[in-house]
């Protein structure tokens, strides 16, 4: 079945600098990848996705790119703030009644 | 847009009692609902699948007759706890698509911690 795969599972920038978190999938057929954004005590948040037709979007300080050659695909945060610190999951589906496969999370610190 | 709610945030209960657990999308019709159990620093576990006016699917290791589903209408699920136990203590989330296809956005509810004596 498919897998997904998320690194590093923790993560600590300096306030102002770039985080990347990066997820790796297994089934070829996936076709849509959200990221989600959990603050403590949370419910998840979507803030951005993408769909395998397009390669990379942004929206104003989030980035996500895809490969599907590689299989994989990354989030990117510039500018980082102390709010940005929480556990974001990536995920993968595929059309066709299947459910959605999460990856195990990554605990963003962002220190001021 | 795309706003879940569930009810209650948090809920304590004696072992043995059964605690029911509701999920509503507020501003969209839900064609389909998850349920998923958090455990500390841990990713989303499915529990189970429902579609309105059809029976749940549950994921494997998932016992039915603990963890009741009912989807009554296109913006309500309930998920009850059947006679809890102190394992059954969690972090219980449910999230809600509105399309057609399991390929659409999920949109998850804030959560609800079950604390069982």
């Amino acid at each position: 079945g498919e897998n997904v795969e998320q690194h590093p599972s923790t993560l600590s920038v300096q306030e102002g600098d770039s985080a990347v978190i990066k997820c790796t999938y297994s089934d070829s057929a996936s076709n849509y990848f959200p990221w989600y954004k959990q603050e403590l005590g949370k419910g998840p948040q979507l803030i951005i996705d993408i769909r395998s037709n397009v390669g990379e979007k942004k929206d104003q300080r989030i980035a996500v790119t895809l490969n599907k050659t590689a299989k994989h695909f990354s989030l990117h945060i510039t500018e980082t703030q102390p709010e940005d610190s929480a556990v974001y999951f990536c995920a993968a589906s595929k059309t066709g009644g299947f459910k959605t496969i999460f990856g195990a999370g990554t605990r963003l610190f962002v220190k001021a | 847009g795309a706003v879940v709610s569930q009810h209650p945030s948090r809920v304590i209960c004696k072992s043995g009692t059964s605690v029911k657990i509701e999920c509503r999308s507020l501003d969209f019709q839900a064609t389909t609902m998850f349920w998923y159990r958090q455990f500390p620093k841990k990713s989303l576990m499915l529990m189970a699948t429902s579609n309105e006016g059809s029976k749940a699917t549950y994921e494997q290791g998932v016992e039915k007759d603990k963890f009741l589903i009912n989807h009554a209408s296109l913006t309500l699920s309930t998920l009850t706890v059947t006679s809890a136990h102190p394992e059954d203590s969690s972090f219980y989330i449910c999230s809600a698509t509105a399309g057609v296809s399991f390929q659409q956005t999920q949109y998850f509810g804030p959560g609800t911690r079950l604390l069982v004596l």
